[in-house]
């Protein structure tokens, strides 16, 4: 069975940052590209940024490039997003998604606030 | 505001039928055949429910299907059932944007 188990969500200030972690199991974890898309609260979906299979092809959504990188450790079978700088707007559940042009699997979903 | 646009609100009588529509661009939905559409009930994570415009995963009842014409896509729920009222949101590829999504219809069952 395959399962994303999301970890590392929590309260965070402005300006500070964030790493969340995605564990895959139940799946070749090295063969998928994967993705985080998040959700702001009573808001829809977004997707925030990609990352294939083996780390050569990224790509960050406008509203987070140059403040999150994405990376993964296929040995560990996880995928991370690192976060600095946040604001306000980036609170959020963040989502790990499994997929490239469609996500077919998707974790539980990580908190993240970000408030004073 | 969304990258491709759903009505906020859909509704039907269990046993109807419903379409959600789902508006881009020749960038995103008009120009590739990748979209999806995901079923999301409160609180919980979306569920692909349609990829590649038509095509079902396993496990997805058959009384779910898409279609696209031009730049807007559709998502038809045959059969209406109380279970299928949730929120369903439209996806495309959107090559150098990657993924875009639609602000998502909230699907009521009478």
């Amino acid at each position: 069975e395959v399962q994303l188990v999301e970890s590392g969500g929590g309260l965070v200030q402005p300006g500070g940052s964030l790493r969340l972690s995605c564990a895959g199991s139940g799946f070749t974890f090295s063969s998928y590209s994967m993705d985080w898309v998040r959700q702001a609260p009573g808001k829809g979906l977004e997707w925030v940024s990609y990352i294939s299979g083996s780390s050569s092809t990224i790509y960050y959504a406008d509203s987070v490039k140059g403040r999150f990188t994405i990376s993964r450790d296929n040995a560990k079978n996880s995928l991370y997003l690192q976060m600095n700088s946040l604001r306000a707007e980036d609170t959020a559940v963040y989502y790990c998604a499994r997929g490239d042009f469609w996500a077919d699997y998707w974790g539980q979903g990580a908190l993240v606030t970000v408030s004073s | 505001q969304s990258a491709l646009t759903q009505p906020p609100s859909a509704s039907g009588s269990p046993g109807q039928s419903v379409t959600i529509s789902c508006t881009g661009a020749s960038s995103d939905i008009g120009g590739y055949n990748y979209v999806s559409w995901y079923q999301q009930h409160p609180g919980k994570a979306p569920k692909l429910m349609i990829y590649e415009v038509t095509k079902r995963p396993s496990g997805v009842p058959d009384r779910f299907s898409g279609s696209k014409s031009g730049n807007t896509a559709s998502l038809t729920v045959s059969g209406l059932q109380a279970e299928d009222e949730a929120d369903y949101y439209c996806s495309s590829y959107a090559g150098s944007n990657f993924w875009v999504f639609g602000g998502g219809t909230k699907l009521t069952v009478l």
